[in-house]
């Protein structure tokens, strides 16, 4: 059963430019979670997805920011035209239904994002 | 104030000493989180927490409700220890429908000297 899968590991984009993270949740997993680490500071909630819905979007920078999950693929993490300030490593979580309670955190590698 | 604080920042020991991480948190929460994280290296979960204590290996990891406090310790450490460990926690006023994020500190830096 393979892990939370992140890609790219690493991804530098010039300024003006998009990015797209995607993540592929553990196999059963249909919650997902975006987390933004800045350097030097601590892991941040961006946003919390279902299958094909947004389910808190509360720490999502109002522009440039959207996120998916879609019913087929991974989920993807967008920032349109990146600023210098968007560099950071963003990790992705997943987890299975609420029902079964309060599991472990499965966290994927991350993407480190370098804007130039 | 942070809802989640740990302490110490850094901390740096030599191999074989006995290691403690605390953790304190303001809000209340329905389970709390220990993570190590590696340089340039993803997150990997270490304990999950609501209640008492778990021991996995070198690692215990206790949790007191009452006083919003739990802690991490490493007997024995050794070199490869050294990384990140954070903590994070799971509020439990997170409702509709939520499982509800984590909330993290901001992490203890670990360096074990050989």
């Amino acid at each position: 059963n393979a892990g939370v899968m992140q890609n790219p590991r690493h991804l530098v984009r010039r300024r003006g430019q998009e990015a797209r993270l995607r993540c592929s949740p553990m196999k059963g997993h249909s919650h997902v979670y975006w987390y933004r680490q800045l350097p030097e500071e601590g892991l941040k909630f961006m946003v919390y997805l279902q299958k094909e819905n947004i389910i808190d979007e509360s720490g999502m920078p109002k522009e440039r920011f959207s996120a998916e999950f879609p019913k087929e693929g991974p989920s993807i993490l967008r920032i349109q035209q990146v600023v210098r300030g968007d560099s950071a490593a963003y990790f992705c979580a997943s987890s299975p239904p609420r029902e079964l309670g309060d599991t472990e955190a499965f966290f994927g590698q991350g993407t480190r994002l370098t804007v130039v | 104030k942070n809802e989640v604080e740990q302490s110490p920042q850094n901390l740096t020991a030599q191999e074989g000493e006995f290691i403690t991480i605390n953790c304190s948190y303001s809000v209340g929460i329905s389970a709390l989180h220990w993570l190590q994280q590696h340089p340039g290296g993803g997150i990997v979960s270490l304990f999950m927490l609501s209640s008492g204590k778990k021991k996995h290996g070198r690692l215990i990891a206790t949790i007191n409700i009452q006083e919003k406090h739990s802690s991490l310790h490493i007997t024995a450490s050794h070199p490869r220890d050294s990384a990140v460990y954070i903590c994070a926690v799971r509020s439990e006023i997170w409702g509709g429908g939520s499982q509800g994020n984590l909330i993290f500190g901001k992490g203890t830096k670990l360096s074990v000297k050989p």
